[in-house]
């Protein structure tokens, strides 16, 4: 089975818009970190928010938040007040257990803000 | 370094060829990962290093595939006898702990 599941290849938005890109996670270590990261066509890799586990409250970072269900293993990714700049592809990564282990990736969606 | 670096940036080398494929982590993390990413693809894990530990090989596709890490730094991923399906991006990252993954710009190999 996917550990990380993207379900939607491709979103667009009108720019100052708010935008959800879904993310499904499948692990039984009760113990795990979710990642987003932005890749722009420049091809880096841009982290954006961390939702680790244990966490209670949904993580924020500026006009990013996660949106955390985790009896239903989401993680859905909220960007609100879309800008041109944010058109790229995003994927969801998740951390098993504790420590710097791997990280595994979804195929990522593709993010088209439109003007 | 500030970040982790990666060279060649490019590499095109014909089918059949050992190509090596380096990165530099950041001085002090100890774990170190490659990736593979096709185009328009998604991440593929490769293979992970941690301290002196025995590196996680699990996502190598092929014996053709290896790496290893010298002192606990440097990284050299080699694929041997290349074929046109190992063309990609490697993108390799290093991290000290369980949130500062950082990643290099990335190798785009081509296999012709």
């Amino acid at each position: 089975a996917q550990k990380i599941t993207q379900t939607q290849p491709g979103m667009f938005v009108q720019e100052k818009e708010a935008v959800t890109l879904d993310c499904t996670y499948d692990t039984s270590d009760p113990s795990y970190g979710l990642f987003w990261y932005k890749q722009p066509s420049s091809g880096e890799m841009i982290f954006l928010i961390y939702q680790g586990s244990y966490d209670q409250q949904n993580a924020t970072e500026g006009r990013y938040s996660l949106n955390f269900q985790k009896a239903r293993k989401s993680a859905n990714l909220v960007i609100s007040a879309s800008q041109l700049g944010d058109s790229a592809m995003y994927f969801c990564a998740m951390r098993e257990g504790l420590g710097a282990n791997n990280l595994f990736f979804g195929t990522g969606t593709r993010l088209t803000v439109i003007p | 370094g500030a970040g982790v670096s990666q060279s060649p940036s490019n590499k095109v080398t014909e089918k059949g060829k050992d190509v090596e494929l380096r990165c530099d982590p950041i001085s002090g993390h100890t774990a170190l990962y490659w990736y593979r990413q096709s185009l328009g693809q998604g991440l593929e894990f490769l293979i992970y290093f941690q301290g002196n530990s025995a590196p996680d090989k699990s996502g190598l596709p092929s014996d053709r595939f290896s790496a290893e890490r010298t002192g606990g730094s440097v990284s050299t991923l080699t694929i041997q006898r290349t074929q046109q399906e190992d063309s990609a991006v490697y993108l390799c990252a290093s991290s000290w702990d369980e949130l500062g993954y950082t990643f290099g710009s990335g190798t785009r190999l081509t296999v012709v």
